[in-house]
């Protein structure tokens, strides 16, 4: 267990109405993920940060947008929901364990847009 | 081109048997490291094993192995004595590169949805 919640679990909402998913972590991890699992596709990277204030883009990223203003909270953000953005969202954080890089995942938060 | 591919959608093992699933990958990183995680019905990503580009041994965690063949560049992940609760979906995901950035992102494979029969 890497301390990590999301909220919410489950959301339906419309076309066009902005969105945004928390993910909380415990263990002041610095570097944390955003992805989005999709039949067919496995999971795809949306945006990650590598500190306060630090964020990039991954491969998904169009339609979205991030923030972290504390270390403990990465904001994922769809301004304008569309269908296409129905999916499972994972948080993720990164160790530096003895076996290397590993990431853990948040337990995700389905997302249905209608 | 894929990065990672699995290319067993779906698979059916009796259960105390041993289970392999394939995965491959490509790459021109010298640096990289492999992972296998389990997503059950509950859907959840667990953690499973990992394998660095530069270990020489096959990592092993418990019932899990790993069979790393860098020349043919596959990943695959084997169960010993396969159980009831193995059953779930299996995903294959690469780390390209070292960075101290954080922006080592992990790929994924599509997945290989593992059934264990009584």
């Amino acid at each position: 267990d890497a301390g990590i919640t999301q909220s919410p679990r489950h959301k339906v909402t419309e076309t066009g109405t902005p969105v945004t998913l928390r993910c909380h972590q415990t263990e002041n991890h610095r570097y944390m993920y955003w992805y989005r699992q999709d039949p067919g596709h496995g999971l795809r990277l949306i945006h990650y940060s590598y500190g306060v204030k630090d964020t990039d883009k991954g491969e998904v990223s169009d339609g979205y947008s991030v923030s972290r203003s504390k270390t403990e909270d990465f904001l994922l953000t769809l301004e304008s929901a569309t269908s296409s953005q129905t999916s499972v969202y994972f948080c993720a954080i990164r160790t530096a364990g003895p076996d290397g890089l590993e990431q853990y995942f948040g337990p995700g938060t389905r997302l249905t847009v209608t | 081109a894929q990065k990672i591919t699995q290319t067993q959608p779906g698979m059916f093992v009796q259960e105390k048997e041993a289970v392999t699933l394939d995965c491959t990958y490509d790459t021109s990183d010298q640096s990289y490291g492999l992972f296998w995680y389990k997503q059950p019905s509950s859907g959840e990503m667990i953690f499973l094993i990992y394998q660095g580009s530069y270990d020489e041994q096959n990592a092993t965690e418990g019932r899990y192995s790993l069979n790393f063949q860098k020349a043919r560049k596959s990943a695959n992940l084997v169960i010993s004595a396969s159980q009831l609760g193995d059953s779930a979906m299996y995903f294959c995901a690469m780390r390209e590169g070292r960075s101290n950035f954080g922006n080592e992102k992990l790929t994924f494979g599509t997945g290989t949805r593992l059934t264990i029969i009584p």
